[in-house]
Protein backbone atom coordinates (compact mmCIF):
# COMPACT_ATOMS: atom_id res chain seq x y z
CA UNK A 1 0.00 0.00 0.00
CA UNK A 2 1.63 3.72 -0.77
CA UNK A 3 0.68 6.68 0.87
CA UNK A 4 0.78 9.80 -0.67
CA UNK A 5 1.13 12.88 1.06
CA UNK A 6 -0.20 16.39 -0.23
CA UNK A 7 0.94 19.07 -0.53
CA UNK A 8 4.74 18.69 -0.58
CA UNK A 9 5.86 21.86 1.19
CA UNK A 10 3.52 24.07 2.66
CA UNK A 11 3.81 27.98 3.67
CA UNK A 12 1.07 29.54 6.00
CA UNK A 13 1.43 32.60 8.30
CA UNK A 14 0.71 32.35 12.28
CA UNK A 15 -3.08 31.88 13.45
CA UNK A 16 -4.04 30.16 10.14
CA UNK A 17 -5.31 26.86 9.06
CA UNK A 18 -3.02 23.87 8.09
CA UNK A 19 -4.72 21.05 6.29
CA UNK A 20 -2.16 17.58 5.48
CA UNK A 21 -3.75 15.23 3.12
CA UNK A 22 -2.56 11.40 3.41
CA UNK A 23 -4.19 9.10 0.05
CA UNK A 24 -3.73 5.22 0.54
CA UNK A 25 -3.61 3.26 -2.69
CA UNK A 26 -5.76 1.15 -0.87
CA UNK A 27 -8.73 1.31 1.55
CA UNK A 28 -7.14 0.73 5.02
CA UNK A 29 -8.29 0.35 8.48
CA UNK A 30 -8.63 3.85 11.02
CA UNK A 31 -7.32 1.52 13.52
CA UNK A 32 -3.42 2.27 11.97
CA UNK A 33 -3.49 5.38 10.86
CA UNK A 34 -0.61 7.54 12.44
CA UNK A 35 0.98 10.95 11.96
CA UNK A 36 4.36 12.11 12.82
CA UNK A 37 6.19 15.40 13.35
CA UNK A 38 9.85 15.88 12.06
CA UNK A 39 11.73 18.59 12.92
CA UNK A 40 15.59 19.37 11.68
CA UNK A 41 18.12 16.88 13.42
CA UNK A 42 15.51 15.42 15.81
CA UNK A 43 13.73 11.95 15.70
CA UNK A 44 10.01 11.81 14.62
CA UNK A 45 7.61 13.08 17.05
CA UNK A 46 4.34 10.98 17.63
CA UNK A 47 1.29 13.08 17.36
CA UNK A 48 -1.52 11.30 16.12
CA UNK A 49 -2.69 7.51 16.37
CA UNK A 50 -5.44 5.33 15.24
CA UNK A 51 -6.20 8.40 12.89
CA UNK A 52 -8.05 10.91 15.31
CA UNK A 53 -6.31 9.96 18.71
CA UNK A 54 -3.67 12.75 20.01
CA UNK A 55 -0.33 11.06 21.99
CA UNK A 56 0.17 12.88 25.32
CA UNK A 57 0.91 16.47 25.60
CA UNK A 58 -0.19 17.13 21.88
CA UNK A 59 -2.04 20.63 21.85
CA UNK A 60 -5.39 20.00 20.71
CA UNK A 61 -4.84 22.59 17.86
CA UNK A 62 -3.74 19.36 15.93
CA UNK A 63 -6.85 16.84 14.74
CA UNK A 64 -6.79 13.96 13.00
CA UNK A 65 -9.78 12.71 10.76
CA UNK A 66 -10.51 10.27 7.72
CA UNK A 67 -11.70 6.73 6.56
CA UNK A 68 -11.22 4.70 3.69
CA UNK A 69 -8.45 6.11 1.82
CA UNK A 70 -8.37 9.67 2.67
CA UNK A 71 -7.27 11.08 6.02
CA UNK A 72 -6.22 14.49 7.12
CA UNK A 73 -4.34 15.96 9.78
CA UNK A 74 -5.50 20.16 10.85
CA UNK A 75 -3.23 22.30 12.80
CA UNK A 76 -5.44 25.22 13.78
CA UNK A 77 -4.25 28.50 14.77
CA UNK A 78 -0.70 27.64 13.60
CA UNK A 79 2.10 28.24 16.01
CA UNK A 80 5.84 29.24 14.85
CA UNK A 81 6.64 25.73 16.77
CA UNK A 82 4.78 23.80 14.26
CA UNK A 83 7.41 24.09 11.31
CA UNK A 84 8.74 20.91 10.76
CA UNK A 85 8.02 17.47 8.04
CA UNK A 86 4.64 15.46 8.88
CA UNK A 87 4.50 11.85 7.99
CA UNK A 88 1.59 9.81 8.15
CA UNK A 89 2.17 6.53 8.72
CA UNK A 90 -0.07 3.01 8.38
CA UNK A 91 0.30 -0.96 9.27
CA UNK A 92 -0.76 -3.52 6.94
CA UNK A 93 -1.37 -7.17 8.81
CA UNK A 94 -0.74 -9.22 5.98
CA UNK A 95 1.81 -9.84 6.20
CA UNK A 96 2.99 -7.13 8.86
CA UNK A 97 4.56 -4.25 6.83
CA UNK A 98 4.44 -0.11 8.22
CA UNK A 99 4.51 2.32 5.22
CA UNK A 100 5.53 6.06 5.82
CA UNK A 101 4.41 8.88 3.25
CA UNK A 102 7.09 11.00 1.67
CA UNK A 103 6.05 13.84 3.93
CA UNK A 104 4.64 17.27 4.18
CA UNK A 105 7.01 20.32 4.48
CA UNK A 106 5.74 22.85 6.68
CA UNK A 107 7.00 26.43 6.50
CA UNK A 108 5.86 29.43 9.18
CA UNK A 109 5.86 32.12 6.92
CA UNK B 1 14.98 6.78 26.70
CA UNK B 2 16.21 5.59 24.04
CA UNK B 3 19.85 5.37 23.00
CA UNK B 4 21.41 4.02 19.57
CA UNK B 5 24.83 3.14 18.83
CA UNK B 6 27.13 1.19 16.66
CA UNK B 7 26.92 3.26 13.21
CA UNK B 8 29.74 3.46 11.20
CA UNK B 9 31.60 4.18 7.81
CA UNK B 10 31.81 0.92 5.68
CA UNK B 11 32.29 -0.73 2.53
CA UNK B 12 29.58 -2.23 0.00
CA UNK B 13 29.12 -5.96 1.08
CA UNK B 14 30.17 -5.19 4.51
CA UNK B 15 28.66 -6.08 7.95
CA UNK B 16 27.80 -3.79 11.05
CA UNK B 17 26.11 -4.53 14.44
CA UNK B 18 23.79 -1.39 15.58
CA UNK B 19 22.43 -1.57 19.60
CA UNK B 20 19.97 0.42 21.08
CA UNK B 21 19.54 0.83 25.18
CA UNK B 22 16.25 1.23 26.82
CA UNK B 23 15.67 2.96 30.11
CA UNK B 24 13.16 4.64 31.99
CA UNK B 25 10.29 2.03 30.72
CA UNK B 26 9.84 -1.84 31.29
CA UNK B 27 11.75 -2.75 28.14
CA UNK B 28 11.10 -6.63 27.95
CA UNK B 29 7.04 -5.58 28.14
CA UNK B 30 6.42 -3.55 24.34
CA UNK B 31 7.37 -4.12 20.59
CA UNK B 32 10.51 -2.51 19.21
CA UNK B 33 11.45 -1.66 15.82
CA UNK B 34 14.07 -0.16 13.48
CA UNK B 35 13.09 3.15 11.26
CA UNK B 36 16.08 4.38 8.85
CA UNK B 37 16.20 8.04 7.07
CA UNK B 38 18.33 8.55 3.98
CA UNK B 39 20.02 11.83 4.00
CA UNK B 40 17.14 14.23 3.38
CA UNK B 41 14.92 11.41 2.79
CA UNK B 42 11.50 10.31 4.39
CA UNK B 43 10.97 7.63 6.91
CA UNK B 44 11.43 3.37 5.49
CA UNK B 45 10.69 1.13 8.24
CA UNK B 46 13.34 -1.72 8.52
CA UNK B 47 12.18 -4.22 11.15
CA UNK B 48 9.84 -5.15 13.99
CA UNK B 49 10.51 -7.37 16.49
CA UNK B 50 7.49 -8.32 19.59
CA UNK B 51 8.53 -8.21 23.39
CA UNK B 52 9.23 -12.09 23.69
CA UNK B 53 11.02 -11.85 20.20
CA UNK B 54 8.80 -14.51 18.92
CA UNK B 55 7.91 -12.27 16.33
CA UNK B 56 9.57 -11.12 13.61
CA UNK B 57 9.06 -9.13 10.41
CA UNK B 58 10.80 -6.75 7.58
CA UNK B 59 10.37 -5.24 4.63
CA UNK B 60 11.35 -6.61 1.16
CA UNK B 61 14.15 -3.92 1.42
CA UNK B 62 16.30 -5.67 4.16
CA UNK B 63 14.83 -9.39 4.27
CA UNK B 64 17.58 -11.79 4.40
CA UNK B 65 20.22 -9.13 4.87
CA UNK B 66 19.31 -7.52 8.74
CA UNK B 67 18.79 -9.74 11.45
CA UNK B 68 16.78 -7.89 14.41
CA UNK B 69 17.08 -9.41 17.63
CA UNK B 70 16.71 -8.28 21.44
CA UNK B 71 17.95 -9.09 24.92
CA UNK B 72 15.31 -8.24 27.70
CA UNK B 73 17.73 -8.74 30.55
CA UNK B 74 19.67 -5.79 29.38
CA UNK B 75 17.26 -3.77 28.18
CA UNK B 76 18.69 -3.86 24.42
CA UNK B 77 17.92 -4.47 20.63
CA UNK B 78 20.14 -5.05 17.85
CA UNK B 79 19.92 -5.02 14.57
CA UNK B 80 22.59 -6.73 12.45
CA UNK B 81 23.34 -5.70 9.09
CA UNK B 82 25.07 -7.91 6.18
CA UNK B 83 25.73 -8.00 2.51
CA UNK B 84 24.80 -3.62 2.93
CA UNK B 85 24.33 -1.64 -0.10
CA UNK B 86 25.16 1.99 -1.00
CA UNK B 87 20.91 2.11 -0.75
CA UNK B 88 21.62 1.35 3.08
CA UNK B 89 23.10 5.05 3.80
CA UNK B 90 20.92 6.34 6.54
CA UNK B 91 20.30 7.08 10.16
CA UNK B 92 18.82 4.74 11.83
CA UNK B 93 16.44 5.11 14.72
CA UNK B 94 15.67 2.98 17.02
CA UNK B 95 11.68 3.32 18.40
CA UNK B 96 9.14 2.08 20.50
CA UNK B 97 5.50 0.72 20.18
CA UNK B 98 2.80 1.39 22.84
CA UNK B 99 1.93 -2.51 23.53
CA UNK B 100 3.83 -5.92 23.14
CA UNK B 101 2.62 -7.67 20.27
CA UNK B 102 3.50 -6.52 16.81
CA UNK B 103 -0.03 -5.11 14.96
CA UNK B 104 -1.50 -4.58 18.58
CA UNK B 105 -0.90 -0.78 18.03
CA UNK B 106 1.25 -0.77 15.02
CA UNK B 107 2.94 2.70 15.73
CA UNK B 108 5.96 3.87 17.32
CA UNK B 109 5.39 6.49 20.50
CA UNK B 110 9.38 7.11 21.39
CA UNK B 111 11.73 7.27 19.24
CA UNK B 112 15.74 7.47 19.75
CA UNK B 113 18.40 10.17 18.71
CA UNK B 114 19.79 7.56 15.86
CA UNK B 115 23.05 6.74 15.08
CA UNK B 116 24.45 7.24 10.92
CA UNK B 117 25.27 4.15 8.86
CA UNK B 118 27.14 5.31 5.78
CA UNK B 119 28.14 2.61 2.98
CA UNK B 120 30.28 3.58 0.47
CA UNK B 121 33.84 2.67 -1.16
Amino acid sequence: VVLTQSPGTLSLSPGTRAVLSCRASQIISTNYLAWYQQKPGQPPRLLMYTTSTRAAGVPDRFSGSGSGRDFTLTITRLEPEDFGVYYCQLYRSSPPTYNFGQGTKLEIK
Amino acid sequence: QLLESGGDFVQPGGSLRLSCVGSGFSFSNYAMGWVRQAPNKGLEWVSIISSSGDAIFYPDSVQGRFIVSRDNSKSTLYLQMSGLRVEDTALYYCAKDPLDKVGARAYFDHWGQGTLVTVSS
